[in-house]
């Protein structure tokens, strides 16, 4: 059974930390990405990754970087966290193909900050 | 910017009605997605249709796609209570492999 799994279900932390959010997947997916969601937003895609050490920006990557030192682990590091990023963090994998394929989603992590 | 969106934004049908969902887009796309996610949960892909493709069936789904109009249906026959979901379209496509989702549309399937 295929498998997206980030580190915490949910998640509450101080404004101006350093937060860490992580995602592992089983599936040997080149492709990673990082959303976030918020109500009457729908999914807007933070960072995305084709490869090791490979990222490149989506469409809010303000705020946030990404690491991927490792080819199933896909991590969303927020610098200095604020208010206006608390919010519901999914990550997502997917096959590198001409045509494309599905995502497989994590559960998502709540982040609350406070 | 996101790529689709989805119309109606909420929708209420009785148990056993057929509840269609409309998705449209900006640009040229390989594929189009259309997933499902229950309340506070990430998403599950529930089927895929190809820019070649017209019609795709899937048990209950069908899904439609006009590219010409860069516009896609999702149709779910006979609803059950258990489809009450947020269902989301996703395109992927053009020179990368980015999967970009749109607002969603909120279904309720009354009893």
């Amino acid at each position: 059974d295929v498998k997206v799994t980030q580190s915490s279900r949910y998640l509450v932390k101080r404004t101006g930390e350093k937060v860490f959010l992580e995602c592992v997947q089983d599936m040997d997916h080149e492709n990673m990405f990082w959303y976030r969601q918020d109500p009457g937003l729908g999914l807007r895609l933070i960072y995305f990754s084709y490869d090791v050490k490979m990222k490149e920006k989506g469409d809010i990557p303000e705020g946030y970087s990404v690491s991927r030192e490792k080819k199933e682990r896909f991590s969303l590091i927020l610098e200095s966290a604020s208010t206006n990023q608390t919010s519901m963090y999914l990550c997502a994998s997917s096959l590198l193909t001409e045509m494309n394929t599905e995502a497989f989603f994590g559960q998502g992590t709540r982040l609350t900050v406070v | 910017s996101q790529q689709g969106e989805e119309d109606p934004q909420a929708l209420s049908i009785q148990e056993g009605e057929n509840a269609t969902m409309n998705c449209s887009y900006k640009t040229s796309i390989n594929n189009l997605q259309w997933y499902r996610q229950n309340s506070g949960r990430g998403l599950v892909h529930l089927i895929l249709i190809r820019s070649n493709e017209r019609e795709k069936h899937s048990g209950r789904l069908r899904v439609t796609l006009d590219t010409s109009k860069k516009s896609s249906s999702l149709l779910i026959t006979a609803s059950r209570a258990a489809d009450t979901a947020s269902y989301f379209c996703a395109t992927a496509g053009g020179r990368d492999d980015k999967i970009i989702f749109g607002k969603g549309t909120r279904l309720h399937i009354l009893p």
